[in-house]
């Protein structure tokens, strides 16, 4: 079973809905990062958590929530969806801090904003 | 942070080394250097990570100027599995920073 699995794997939607991507992991990492990717560039950090009580904004974090419902658990939210959303999005995890621990991810959501 | 230049694209022969470039000129002492690479579809996965030394493990080698200033990271034998987006990073602290990457080519 993979340790990082995010919900759903591809999903469309309308502009102005609400939406919720889910991540949830078995790795016992304390660390949860939101990341999205468009086509044809890296990846930019939406919000990260260091624990359930943490939430941190990351470089591109309007338009966007989050919620760490548990230490497994971290939903990403779209309070309004709108067309530019439309990204692959990756949830990661990493075990204890600093500047090398390696950071384990998802395998992505694809998200469609009509 | 600190920003790496990696070439847009590279090939490489199937069975033969792959050797990808990264420069880092604007460097700081405290920054480690980490690979990761993005097979197609699928998300980032940890290759490699250095501070000063050479560094080999079993998917790569990675080679770090004496200055820190660039390093390069060393496929032995390259796969088409290996086929992917190659991505160095500088990191002093638990954020990811990611640029463009190279895109290696594998040709059979």
């Amino acid at each position: 079973d993979a340790d990082v699995t995010q919900t759903p794997r591809n999903r469309i939607t309308k502009t102005g809905k609400r939406i919720m991507l889910e991540c949830s992991q078995t790795k016992g990492h304390d660390r949860m990062y939101w990341y999205r990717q468009d086509p044809g560039l890296g990846l930019r950090l939406i919000y990260y958590s260091f624990d359930v009580k943490d939430i941190n904004k990351g470089e591109i974090s309007d338009g966007y929530s989050v919620s760490r419902q548990a230490q497994a658990k971290f939903s990403l939210s779209l309070e309004s969806a709108i067309p530019n959303q439309t990204a692959l999005y990756f949830c990661a995890t990493s075990g204890s801090g600093g500047p090398y621990n390696e950071q384990f991810f998802g395998p992505g959501t694809r998200l469609t904003v009509l | 942070d600190a920003k790496t230049t990696q070439p847009n694209s590279m090939e490489s022969n199937e069975e033969e080394p792959v050797h990808l470039p990264c420069n880092h000129s604007t460097i700081s002492g405290t920054d480690y250097i980490h690979w990761y690479r993005q097979l197609p579809s699928q998300g980032p996965e940890y290759v490699i990570h250095g501070l000063t030394s050479n560094v080999n493990n079993r998917m790569a080698s990675l080679a770090i100027a004496e200055d820190r200033k660039s390093s390069t990271l060393i496929l032995h034998r390259a796969t088409l599995r290996d086929a992917a987006v190659y991505y160095c990073i500088l990191r002093d602290n638990d954020k990811i920073i990611f640029g463009k990457g190279t895109r290696l080519h594998i040709l059979p």
